[in-house]
């Protein structure tokens, strides 16, 4: 089985601030790691996805991720935060074996102050 | 067209009715699937189809009926729902094979209150 840790539950950052959002996994077999975002009243977009490779993962709106299989970490970054990316983001851990379905963190809220 | 389409955005119903959310999706996606998001929460998948089967129920009690008419439609049909089961239902699909490593499509989601 697997599962996902999203170690901070809410991120307040500066307009045009750095931001990383952490997502640490847990799985036996080998994994893909996503992470959407969910903005107010939506569903959820992917931004980005790690399958295999590279693993620095380049996602749409300015974020990247950076795979680390020995820290078993997923975490998500962006250089320069703008307002539009207040929203709640979630990590999510996908298996290579078994059954279709993801498996989601607990969410993280980011919030854009001016 | 890329996307999932969900109706009603919102739903309030009583203890005894009966209702039904859908979700169409035009993109030639093969499985479609079915999640719960109660607020400040993740989603939590209920039930998945593949190829117009059901193919993962997560253990949902029988209020929550699914049903895949075609390879296009997915409904769920509620009925005797409690308050506990308000909350933002979202449908989402993606290619049977390349669903996990694709990621999913969704759709804004249906918000059901039930009183």
């Amino acid at each position: 089985a697997q599962s996902v840790t999203q170690l901070d539950s809410q991120v307040p950052v500066f307009e045009e601030a750095p931001v990383e959002l952490r997502c640490n996994y847990s799985s036996s077999v080998s994994v893909y790691l996503f992470w959407y975002v969910q903005y107010p009243n939506q569903g959820l977009q992917l931004l980005l996805k790690y399958l295999s490779g590279s693993t620095l993962v380049k996602g749409i709106n300015g974020f990247e991720a950076e795979f680390n299989k020995s820290q078993t970490s997923f975490h998500l970054r962006k250089p320069s935060v703008h307002i539009s990316d207040t929203a709640e983001y979630f990590c999510a851990v996908g298996s290579i074996q078994g059954a279709q379905k993801l498996v989601f963190g607990q969410g993280t809220r980011l919030t854009i102050n001016p | 067209d890329t996307e999932v389409t969900q109706t009603p955005k919102h739903l309030v119903m009583g203890m005894t009715n009966k209702k039904s959310l859908k979700c169409e999706q035009h993109m030639g996606h093969r499985a479609m699937y079915w999640y719960k998001q109660k607020a400040k929460k993740p989603p939590e998948l209920m039930f998945v189809y593949s190829y117009e089967k059901l193919s993962i129920n997560e253990s949902v009690p029988s209020r929550f009926s699914p049903e895949c008419p075609n390879s296009s439609l997915l409904n769920l049909h509620l009925h005797a729902l409690q308050p506990e089961d308000s909350a933002l239902y979202l449908c989402a699909s993606s290619q049977p094979r390349t669903g996990v490593t694709g990621g999913y499509t969704f759709g804004s989601g249906t918000r059901l209150t039930v009183v």
